[in-house]
Formats: C-alpha cells, structure tokens, sequence
C-alpha cells in the first residue's frame, strides 16, 4: 500500500519550455503532498508544502511564479517549472502523506530527471 | 545554526556485520526522526520512524536510537547483506504544528561487500 506515482520520470527539452511534473497517489487520499529538488550527492531540499484545495506554501527562497504547484484532489499534484533554463535541471521528487501532521512517513514517487538544454 | 548531519564519507562493511550509520542535528528540537532508504535514481522508501520519548526502535533487521540529551541518532543494519547497499537518509519531523515536513541530511552511503 500507499504507493505514489511520477510521473514523467524523465523530460529533456530546450530552454524556454514549460515543463509539467504529476504526482499521484494509487491506493489512498493524500491531505498533503510535498515537492523536492535533489541535486547529485546532495539531500533532498524541500520545495513547498502542497494542501489540497488551497494555495502551496512554498520554502524560502523558492520562487511560486516560477515552480506553479496545483493540488486539484485528494490524489494528484502537479508541479509545473515555467520558461525552464539549464539551472533548473534536477532530480525532482514529490511525496505524500496521509495527514498534514507530524509522525507520518511520507511515500514518495521515483522522481523525474529534468534536463534542459 | 541549524543544522543535521550525516557523514558524508561511505561507509564500507563485509557481508554480516553490523553497520552503523549516524545522524547528528544542531538547535532543533525534533518530535520525531525519520530514517529512509534511497536507490540511485529512485525516491526515498521509509524505513522506521522513533518518538522523542522512545529510546530505541526496532524492525526486523534494522534498529534505531533516539538520544535527544546528544542530539543524535543511530541507525543499525545487523547482519548486513550486499542487497542492503543504498543511501540512507535520516529525517527530522519537528510535529504536528509544522504539517508534516521533514527536514533530510544528506545522507550516507552504504556498501555491503559479499
């Protein structure tokens, strides 16, 4: 149980492209999700906080008009990197779990490889 | 500052022995730890989860210290396999007022040789 889908797992594309990234959980309904960056031999940075029905709440630093994060259900998030340039070229990880509190694992999804030329 | 470590050098065993991975935080004050496991190219799997009032947590294979006077927690894989070789990950969850989030060192690299 609690499996949670990524997908694409990999997208290369140019410069200036806008790049969607979909989160699912299959088997139960996810009140929180949460997106990471990983670059190599790095940890896993967090990105923002994701509700369903509400507005992300995004990690210092990172910037909401440029990563659009949209938590339609209780099942899936999307993570849209806008006008994507080569610095945006990660590993990027979503997650979820069964309540927005603490002592709950998260189950994540296999990340997508996003490289931009 | 605020900081949680893992050592960042990997970490070499034999087939059956005992591996001990640690993770040490600086000015937080954790409710919980986390420990996950990640592949290369895959999203970390969670593994075990201790309460800052338990001292010790086993499951199977695996065992888990939580010594919040060190601010510090042990990771313990007994009778390690090659199969056991991965990144391991711990994780501090500050509870239930921060919804959830976990806050990742950066882990430690196992390597099991047969």
């Amino acid at each position: 149980g609690a499996v949670v889908s990524q997908h694409p797992s990999r997208v290369i594309c140019k410069s200036g492209t806008s790049v969607k990234i979909e989160c699912r959980s299959l088997d139960f309904q996810a009140t929180t999700m949460f997106w990471y960056r990983q670059f190599p031999k790095q940890s896993l940075m967090l990105m923002a906080t994701s509700n369903e029905g509400s507005k992300a709440t995004y990690e210092q630093g990172v910037e909401k008009d440029k990563f659009l994060i949209n938590h339609a259900s209780l099942t899936l998030s999307t993570l849209t990197v806008t006008s994507a340039h080569p610095e945006d070229s990660s590993f990027y990880i979503c997650s979820a779990s069964l309540k927005g509190s603490g002592n709950q694992p998260q189950h994540f999804g296999d990340g997508t490889r996003l490289s931009i030329l | 500052s605020q900081k949680i470590e893992q050592n960042s050098e990997a970490l070499n065993i034999q087939e059956g022995k005992t591996a001990t991975l640690t993770c040490n935080y600086t000015n937080y004050s954790p409710a919980y730890l986390q420990w996950y496991r990640q592949d290369p190219g895959r999203g970390p799997v969670f593994l075990l989860l201790i309460r800052e009032n338990e001292k010790e947590k086993r499951k199977e294979r695996l065992k888990v210290t939580f010594d919040t006077t060190l601010k510090q927690s042990l990771f313990h894989i007994t009778a390690s396999q090659p199969a056991d070789s991965a990144t391991y990950l711990c994780a501090l969850d500050l509870g239930s007022s921060n919804t959830g989030k976990l806050i990742f060192g950066q882990g430690t690299t196992l390597q099991v040789k047969p």
